[in-house]
């Protein structure tokens, strides 16, 4: 079946650095993929919008300067937290959508982020 | 986007059916219903998609009155892995409309 892949599955970083989260369509492309925060015993909180060759659509509190987002090709978006801080610490998952006229979304195993 | 309301937490012991109800009163004529399944640490996997009456498949089996304004998720014997948070979601059946997540239901599966 189709596999949403994200590199790395954890990462911890000091705070001021940036770090970069990949997220790949494995068998199938993606013009739209998400992106996702979850903190500890919450709910997914959709962050934005990755559009290949177009600008990511941010939701409403999530910063684009600070939640940099890249959708290079049809398999690959990257989000970069920039100058990180411990309360982006985090667990990000990106999702992808499966095929035309579906509704169902493919997720990344999740990327957890520690800023020490 | 339907708002989804589901109960915050259950608890079950192993062998025993689960259900669990999601209410979407303001659910949209083209709307279809999904559940997802994510364990700790992992992303969300798709258990199984409805739109209306009944669909099951090889996990679970999904129960969709007439009036859509509820769905319910039926876990068969559940086992300890299937300790997990459930979550119900509605939205449009286009590619690429995102997901906005309610708060799920956190099934613990007992001994």
């Amino acid at each position: 079946g189709a596999v949403v892949s994200q590199h790395p599955s954890w990462v911890i970083c000091k705070s001021g650095t940036s770090v970069k989260i990949e997220c790949r369509s494995l068998d199938f492309q993606a013009t739209t993929m998400f992106w996702y925060r979850q903190f500890p015993k919450q709910s997914l909180m959709l962050m934005a919008t990755s559009n290949e060759g177009s600008k990511a659509t941010y939701e409403q509190g999530v910063e684009k300067d600070k939640f940099l987002i890249n959708h290079a090709s049809l398999t690959l978006s990257t989000l970069t937290v920039t100058s990180a801080h411990p309360e982006d610490s985090s667990f990000y998952i990106c999702s992808a959508p499966r095929a035309v006229g579906k509704d169902t979304q493919y997720f990344g195993p999740g990327t957890r982020l520690t800023v020490l | 986007l339907a708002k989804t309301t589901q109960p915050i937490s259950m608890d079950s012991y192993e062998g025993q059916e689960v259900n669990i109800t999601c209410s979407h009163n303001n659910i949209a004529t083209n709307d279809y219903i999904t559940w997802y399944q994510q364990f700790p640490s992992q992303g969300p996997r798709f258990i199984i998609q409805g739109y209306k009456t009944k669909v099951t498949n090889e996990v679970a089996s999904l129960f969709i009155p007439a009036d859509r304004k509820s769905s319910t998720l039926s876990l068969p014997r559940v086992s300890l892995s299937d300790t997990a948070v459930y979550y119900c979601l509605v939205g449009g059946q286009r590619a690429g409309n995102m997901l906005t997540f309610g708060g799920g239901t956190r099934l613990m599966v007992k001994p």
